[in-house]
């Protein structure tokens, strides 16, 4: 069955410094993973997504994950924090047979101070 | 293109009220979705319709029913509401394949006294 863990229910950083937001799944297949953003009170956007091509992806305003097979890691990260980043971030899989069904983690609140 | 449109945006219902929630997409996409999301949970998956003519359940199905009236449009019905539902509901789509990116509505908060 496929899961996911999102190891940091909150992360803090300072403006211009690197963000880090961490993610492992559990899948029996080749899944797709996926990273959404969520502003405050806002719907949910695609940041990026890894569909077995590269495993390092590029996503929108600076993001970027690594797919680590080896790990089970797909950690997001970004060089430096902007004060638009705060906003809670959502690791996402799929599996192929699963007619697109998303299976969520928990989310990691993302605040960035001044 | 407005892409994932719901009504309505709020909603304040009394237990045992019932309503109906509506989804609408104008992607032309085969899959559509109804999660809903609570503090700490993420989202998660209440049914799912994979084509026209076709609903199944997800993960919490429990007090809810849908209709996929057609391509369009897929709502999300709660006959008799609990405070157990109180949460935010958001609708999505795709074209159903697990490669596929889904585009997310703007969501229904919807409490239940």
């Amino acid at each position: 069955a496929q899961s996911v863990t999102q190891l940091d229910s909150h992360v803090s950083v300072s403006e211009g410094t690197p963000v880090l937001l961490r993610c492992n799944y559990s899948s029996s297949y080749s899944p797709s993973l996926f990273w959404y953003v969520q502003h405050p009170n806002k719907g949910l956007q695609l940041l990026l997504k890894y569909t077995s091509a590269a495993t390092l992806v590029k996503g929108i305003n600076g993001f970027e994950a690594e797919f680590k097979k080896s790990e089970t890691s797909f950690h997001l990260t970004k060089p430096s924090a902007h004060m638009s980043d705060a906003a809670e971030y959502f690791c996402v899989v799929s599996e192929p047979g699963s007619q697109g069904n998303l299976i969520f983690g928990k989310g990691t609140k993302l605040s960035v101070k001044p | 293109n407005a892409g994932v449109t719901q009504t309505p945006k709020f909603q304040v219902l009394k237990t045992g009220q019932s309503m109906t929630l509506q989804c609408a997409q104008d992607m032309n996409h085969n899959s559509m979705y109804w999660y809903r999301q609570d503090p700490g949970m993420g989202l998660r998956l209440i049914y799912y319709s994979a084509s026209e003519g076709t609903t199944d359940k997800g993960e919490v199905p429990n007090g809810y029913n849908v209709s996929r009236l057609n391509k369009r449009e897929f709502s999300l019905r709660l006959e008799s509401a609990a405070p157990s539902q109180t949460s935010v509901y958001f609708c999505a789509s795709n074209w159903g394949f697990h490669t596929d990116t889904q585009y997310f509505g703007p969501g229904t908060r919807l409490t239940v006294l």
